[in-house]
């Protein structure tokens, strides 16, 4: 089965703390693409992040990292020095190869609160 | 500016009554992709088309139907066979193999 799971589907941090937020993932296909979202209560999707599958190293993009454990499957998030603005749903997503196109799948979600 | 553009923002529905969600980007993106997300839930795969007049169901597509006649639409028609419409709707598009961009939404809800 390929699907992407979330196993938190709250976290509390310490605003300046960092945060690692949890995703692993399942497929057979060895070419796949990995992303992070931010979703704030507004409804909107704000990408964060990608890896691919056969990027040797981890993805960074400012305080966002990825720390991806191919054998392992997982791809967290890795949030430094957190900010109260970092409060929102974040998803993981796995894009693979579907019935004749490309598809993008996603988590369940985790919904992160910083506190001040 | 590039973009998408979701239509209306908010949607009531009649119950036995067909609705058809708007979807337009003008980023020259082959894919696009319908979701659908419940309240404190993740996205759920409805539609997916990655060229024109070709689309493919996602996870949940009873109860809807898509189209693809130009690059830039993929209207979403839910139907009176959905029986639990009521949903945050989220349409998306990509270059193949790269990240997907998101529309604002659409809020459908059974009146």
């Amino acid at each position: 089965a390929q699907k992407i799971t979330q196993t938190q589907p709250g976290m509390f941090v310490q605003e300046k703390e960092a945060v690692t937020l949890d995703c692993t993932y399942d497929t057979s296909d060895p070419s796949y693409g990995l992303f992070w979202y931010k979703q704030p209560s507004s409804g909107e999707m704000i990408f964060l992040i990608y890896q691919g599958s056969y990027d040797q190293q981890n993805a960074t993009e400012g305080r966002y990292s990825l720390n991806f454990q191919k054998a392992r499957k997982s791809a967290n998030l890795v949030i430094s020095a957190s900010q109260l603005g970092d409060s929102a749903m974040y998803f993981c997503a796995m894009r693979l190869r579907g019935a004749g196109a490309q598809k993008l799948v996603f988590g369940q979600g985790t919904r992160l609160t910083i506190n001040p | 500016d590039g973009g998408i553009t979701q239509s209306p923002k908010y949607l009531f529905r009649k119950e036995g009554q067909n609705v058809t969600l708007s979807c337009e980007q003008n980023l020259n993106h082959d894919a696009m992709y319908w979701y659908r997300q419940d309240p404190g839930q993740g996205l759920r795969l409805i539609y997916y088309s990655q060229i024109v007049n070709d689309f493919q169901k996602g996870d949940i597509a009873e109860g809807y139907s898509v189209s693809r006649e130009k690059k830039e639409s993929f209207p979403l028609t839910v139907t009176s066979a959905q029986k639990n419409p009521t949903a945050f709707y989220l349409c998306a598009s990509s270059i193949i193999g790269n990240r997907a961009f998101f529309g604002q939404g659409t809020r459908l809800t059974v009146v």
